[in-house]
């Protein structure tokens, strides 16, 4: 079983829809990070959090340190989201990142 | 400021041969670390430099090596190449050791033939 679990696999949905990204990890976290990937490889950071909610612009971020869970959320997607979704997270037994598989998320105009 | 910056972009080796990377950090940001991304096995953590030392390493074989310089940039090295070898090898850096959130270079594609 992976560390840092990542569903769906796959989502595809049209323009506008509320998107729901889910990671659970096994492991003690200093934080969880949500990254972002489009196609040639650039990763982007979107979150950092080691608790509760964060926003920005149209994602939302939320942690559950009791449960386990992150989500990430999307509100009125847009086809330029169209990315691989990476959830890790920062181990308290050091600094290293452990990945998820990614959600690879295509909205439809 | 200038984000992270990797050279090269594209590389193709043979097998064998051994490759070196480049990573210039963010200016300001003191810690650098290197993960290999596969289709096969996804992104996984290879090492991480702070102040010239590696502060934490992977589980990949000794032929995967590094260094960070007294400017923070960082190199690593891949010594006798292997078909699996071949990835999408990202560095990412941050102000500090555990601190701040990490910020990706564009990532050297390894094709080796």
């Amino acid at each position: 079983k992976n560390e840092v679990e990542q569903s769906p696999q796959n989502l595809t949905a049209q323009e506008g829809e509320f998107i729901t990204i889910n990671c659970s990890y096994s492991v003690g976290i200093s934080a969880l990070h949500w990254l972002q990937q489009h196609p040639g490889g650039g990763i982007v950071s979107l979150f950092m959090l080691s608790s509760g909610k964060k926003k920005h612009g149209r994602l939302i971020a939320t942690i559950n340190i009791q449960e386990k869970h992150s989500s990430l959320h999307i509100t009125a997607s847009h086809p330029r989201d169209s990315a691989v979704y990476i959830c890790a997270v920062s181990e308290t037994s050091g600094s290293r990142l452990t990945f998820g598989e990614g959600t690879q998320l295509t909205v439809n105009p | 400021k200038a984000g992270v910056t990797q050279t090269p972009r594209y590389l193709i080796k043979t097998r064998g041969q051994q490759v070196t990377l480049s990573c210039s950090p963010i200016s300001g940001h003191r810690s650098v670390s290197w993960y290999q991304q596969t289709p096969g096995q996804g992104l996984q953590f290879l090492f991480e430099y702070f102040s010239e030392t590696q502060r934490n390493k992977g589980n990949f074989p000794g032929r995967f090596s590094g260094r960070q310089f007294s400017n923070s940039r960082s190199e690593m090295n891949v010594s006798t190449l292997e078909l699996g070898d071949s990835a999408l090898y990202l560095c990412a850096s941050r102000i500090g050791l555990r601190s701040g959130t990490q910020y990706f270079g564009p990532g050297t594609r390894l094709t080796v033939l």
